[in-house]
């Protein structure tokens, strides 16, 4: 299996919901990453999981949570969230210090209303 | 922040021909990476170089490096109407918190005419 899979694919939330976003991957990949992407610009850096511990956060404000249950999950707690958040959010994986290349996901795109 | 600087943001061309697109960045680095993207869809990894390599080949892919220039280039020979796609370049800085981190460029969105 040499897949990243994200979902849901779509996602409409309120200002006032509480969702997540799945990922999940079994390339046996030790490092996980969350992305987002705005129209027409290239993804941004949110977070890193290196061995299941946070390792980088970007400085993504609080009303995103990211949580790593295991070396195969990667999850995106969102609440309270801006109409300006709505993006494809990226998911990724890689062996850190192999020096190759990282596995993304489709992407879930989020709609804030 | 973003890394790389892609040169062009736009690159139209009929099929057949290649296809050149440029990436310049700004610190050291441990390895570039290209990636394609279609449409609103996630990225997919094309080829890797790392900073002690000047050429790489793959498929109908080239990547060369130049790190006293900082910069980059990605060819496409023999295009086709199924390469139209936005391609990134990808930094790994090499030293530091940043080892690993992932930075991205602005894009070139390349569009292949039948």
């Amino acid at each position: 299996d040499t897949e990243v899979t994200q979902t849901p694919k779509h996602l409409v939330m309120g200002m006032t919901n509480k969702k997540s976003l799945k990922c999940e991957q079994h390339m046996g990949h030790r490092a996980m990453y969350w992305y987002k992407q705005k129209a027409k610009k290239p993804p941004e850096l949110m977070f890193v999981y290196s061995y299941e511990k946070l390792s980088i956060n970007e400085s993504v404000p609080s009303r995103f949570s990211p949580e790593c249950p295991n070396s195969s999950l990667l999850n995106l707690h969102l609440h309270a969230l801006q109409p300006e958040d709505s993006a494809l959010y990226l998911c990724a994986s890689s062996q850190p210090g192999q020096g190759v290349g990282y596995t993304f996901g489709s992407g879930t795109r989020l709609t804030v209303v | 922040s973003q890394q790389g600087e892609e040169d062009p943001q736009a690159l139209s061309i009929q099929e057949g021909e290649n296809a050149t697109m440029n990436c310049s960045y700004k610190t050291s680095i441990n390895n570039l990476q290209w990636y394609r993207q279609n449409s609103g869809r996630g990225l997919v990894h094309l080829i890797l170089i790392r900073s002690n390599e000047r050429e790489k080949h793959s498929g109908r892919l080239r990547v060369t490096l130049d790190t006293s220039k900082k910069s980059s280039s990605l060819l496409i020979t023999a295009s086709r109407a199924a390469d139209t796609a936005s391609y990134f370049c990808a930094t790994v800085r090499d030293r530091g918190s940043t080892l690993g981190r992932l930075y991205f460029g602005r894009g070139t969105q390349l569009t292949v005419w039948p």
